[in-house]
């Protein structure tokens, strides 16, 4: 079964601060995704990777840097951590493309900027 | 921009009963799937639909293309079946992001 693991499962950040969430897959899928959850939001992306070295804008990246320093790894950065960011945040791997791609979602990761 | 309606918003069930959740949206679609969301958060795709009629296991999907809506039926619904349901749908000329939805809120009761 396709694995995809979150660090850490909870995080609490003051505001200004930085954080790192990092997401680890070990299904050889070269698509990665990082989405946030919110009340009232369905998922919304903020940054995907085709591969290592590459990372792509999603729909809300502002605030947002992403790497993938491999195939496996794929983090999100917040550098100025602000109490808007606070979320639950989802790390997914695809294995293909289109119609055609299958999610595989890590646990999520409850982060409160206070 | 692609927007995704998901109706209803929550339903609560009698074990064994059968449930019709569904999905509209906005703007033709060439990817269509459907998640479940566990009450622990966790999430799992169903199926892959974007047209025609799909089965897996007790599910059924049916999407209409030019209608722009899916249903996703579930059979002799479970308590285990207890947790939301997601529709997505791609990017207006961009299939490699989803747009979701809000998803249904199922509750199975015993």
């Amino acid at each position: 079964e396709a694995a995809v693991t979150q660090s850490p499962r909870n995080k609490v950040a003051v505001t200004g601060g930085k954080v790192t969430l990092s997401c680890n897959q070990t299904n050889n899928h070269n698509n990665m995704y990082w989405y946030r959850q919110d009340t009232g939001h369905g998922l919304r992306l903020i940054h995907y990777s085709y591969g290592a070295g590459s990372t792509e804008k999603g729909d809300i990246p502002d605030g947002y840097k992403a790497s993938r320093p491999s195939q496996e790894n794929f983090s999100l950065i917040l550098e100025l951590a602000t109490p808007s960011q606070t979320s639950v945040y989802f790390c997914a791997s695809g294995d293909g493309w289109g119609s055609n791609e299958r999610l595989f979602f890590g646990h999520g990761t409850k982060l409160s900027v206070l | 921009g692609q927007q995704v309606q998901q109706s209803p918003a929550s339903l609560v069930l009698q074990e064994g009963e059968n449930a019709e959740l569904q999905c509209n949206f906005s703007s033709t679609a060439t990817q269509l799937q459907w998640f479940y969301q566990s009450p622990g958060g966790s999430l799992v795709s169903l199926l892959s639909n974007p047209s025609g009629t799909k089965h897996t296991g007790r599910l059924t999907s049916t999407t209409v293309t030019k209608e722009r809506r899916s249903s996703l039926h579930i059979s002799s619904s479970q308590t285990t079946d207890s947790g939301t349901y997601l529709c997505a749908i791609d990017h207006v000329g961009d299939n490699s992001k989803l747009i979701w939805g809000l998803g249904t809120s199922l509750v199975v009761n015993p």
